[in-house]
């Protein structure tokens, strides 16, 4: 059974252009969850979608948005890049929404703003 | 206030030894608790998950519950070297939206052969 896939894996940009992150859910899951992490702040959650609909947002700004598919496939959009916006950027994914649900992660996009 | 809390460590054990792991959370509507293991440039990786009070087992890893005092442990048995990693808590609370884990800031975990 074929995990999180998320494209690209790594990835350079310049301060100023936006970036485009995908992700393939594992089979038959319906949530797809964003994460970014760095050394500073950790994991934090940035959204989280199911039947394509926005159900959480956590504390970012509007440069960061994304969207989900009919298919469960998920993108993250940043916009107007800034250095502070390097981080590993994590999909997770759960079958649906609710406690006692596991929930996966991808191996990541590594994203570096130079 | 940071919702899920950690010791960073690093926690050094000997091989073959049993480590052990708390956390403690904020929010007594927590409902899912999960710890992740991760090696340095990896992603996280699912080790345990536990929904209710008490201790469940899998392989060498035992969760350890307790909603009242508002802690979660992971012991690993017999630790071995390549048990060496950061290991994240995580918390879902789970709210009319959706799901949403909260991590701690991760234990830095050291198996010493």
């Amino acid at each position: 059974k074929a995990g999180v896939t998320q494209t690209p894996r790594y990835l350079i940009k310049t301060r100023g252009q936006q970036v485009t992150l995908s992700c393939s859910p594992i089979s038959g899951h319906r949530s797809v969850s964003w994460y970014q992490q760095t050394p500073g702040q950790g994991l934090q959650f940035l959204f989280e979608y199911f039947s394509e609909t926005q159900r959480n947002k956590g504390n970012f700004p509007g440069r960061f948005s994304g969207r989900q598919f009919s298919n469960s496939r998920s993108e993250m959009n940043v916009s107007t890049l800034e250095l502070g916006d390097s981080a590993l950027y994590l999909c997770a994914s759960s079958r649906t929404l609710g406690s006692g649900n596991t929930i996966y992660f991808g191996e990541g996009s590594w994203l570096t703003v130079v | 206030q940071k919702e899920v809390e950690q010791n960073s460590g690093p926690l050094s054990v000997p091989e073959g030894a049993i480590a052990s792991l708390n956390c403690t959370y904020s929010d007594r509507g927590s409902q899912s608790f999960f710890w992740y293991r991760q090696y340095s440039g990896k992603s996280p990786e699912l080790i345990m998950s536990i929904y209710s009070n008490g201790d469940k087992e899998d392989g060498r890893f035992t969760a350890q519950l307790n909603k009242a005092s508002q802690y979660v442990s992971l012991l690993i048995r017999d630790s071995q070297p390549s048990d060496s990693a950061t290991y994240l808590c995580a918390v879902n609370i789970y709210n009319n939206a959706g799901n949403m884990l909260t991590f701690g800031g991760g234990t830095r975990l050291m198996v010493k052969p």
